[in-house]
């Protein structure tokens, strides 16, 4: 079974410019989740979905980031202007269809600079 | 407070000893638990979960869950060089709240040959 997949792996870029991370989720896991962690910390949530619906996006920076999901699969996280403070690896995770359960699996990340 | 904390380490165990890493959380409704390995540059990788009170074993890793008490815990026996990762630990609050996941820092760890 393919894992959850991510693009780009790394992405250097310079302040105020747009980035777009990419996620494809484990086939048949209807839960995506979206999170970011920072250098020593815990991953922070940012969004989940359950399939097409955004149901959590409390702890999303919505002046600057946006994602969506389309068709209940793959998803895209965008940040625009990028800050400094954006520079973290940003983490997709999915789950699958097991109510209650939500064991993630996640992807291997998208390391992003942010000069 | 932080609703999950963690020791931040390291922790050294000697190679065959047994790793003990604690883990709790502020969130009393909390419903569902996990362990995950991140080794340095990677991302997370699930080891366990744990649901209810009391122990949960899967090879030479044991949950222990004690919702009372508000605290996970994981055991690792007979640890390896390659057990030297950070745990992190995660909690799925209470069901109003699926989904939002809050992990703790992490703890980690360092076996030492």
């Amino acid at each position: 079974e393919a894992g959850v997949v991510q693009s780009p792996r790394y992405k250097i870029i310079e302040k105020k410019q747009p980035v777009a991370f990419w996620c494809n989720p484990i086939s048949g896991h209807n839960t995506l989740y979206w999170y970011r962690q920072n250098l020593g910390q815990g991953p922070e949530l940012l969004i989940r979905y359950e399939n097409e619906e955004a149901v959590d996006d409390s702890q999303l920076p919505k002046d600057r980031f946006s994602a969506e999901r389309l068709k209940g699969v793959d998803s895209t996280l965008k940040i625009q202007p990028a800050e400094l403070g954006d520079s973290a690896v940003y983490l997709c995770a999915s789950s699958p269809p097991n109510a209650g359960k939500y064991e993630q699996y996640f992807g291997p990340g998208t390391r992003l600079t942010v000069t | 407070q932080k609703e999950v904390e963690q020791n931040s380490g390291p922790l050294s165990v000697p190679e065959g000893a047994i790793a003990s890493l604690n883990c709790t959380y502020s969130d009393r409704g909390s419903q569902s638990f996990f362990w995950y390995r991140q080794y340095s540059g990677k991302s997370p990788e699930l080891i366990m979960s744990i649901y209810s009170n009391g122990d949960k074993e899967d090879g030479r890793f044991t949950a222990q869950l004690n919702k009372a008490s508000q605290y996970v815990s994981l055991l690792i026996r007979d640890s390896q060089p390659s057990d030297s990762a950070t745990y992190l630990c995660a909690v799925n609050p209470r069901v109003d709240s699926w989904g939002k996941f809050q992990f703790g820092a992490g703890t980690q760890v360092v076996v030492t040959p």
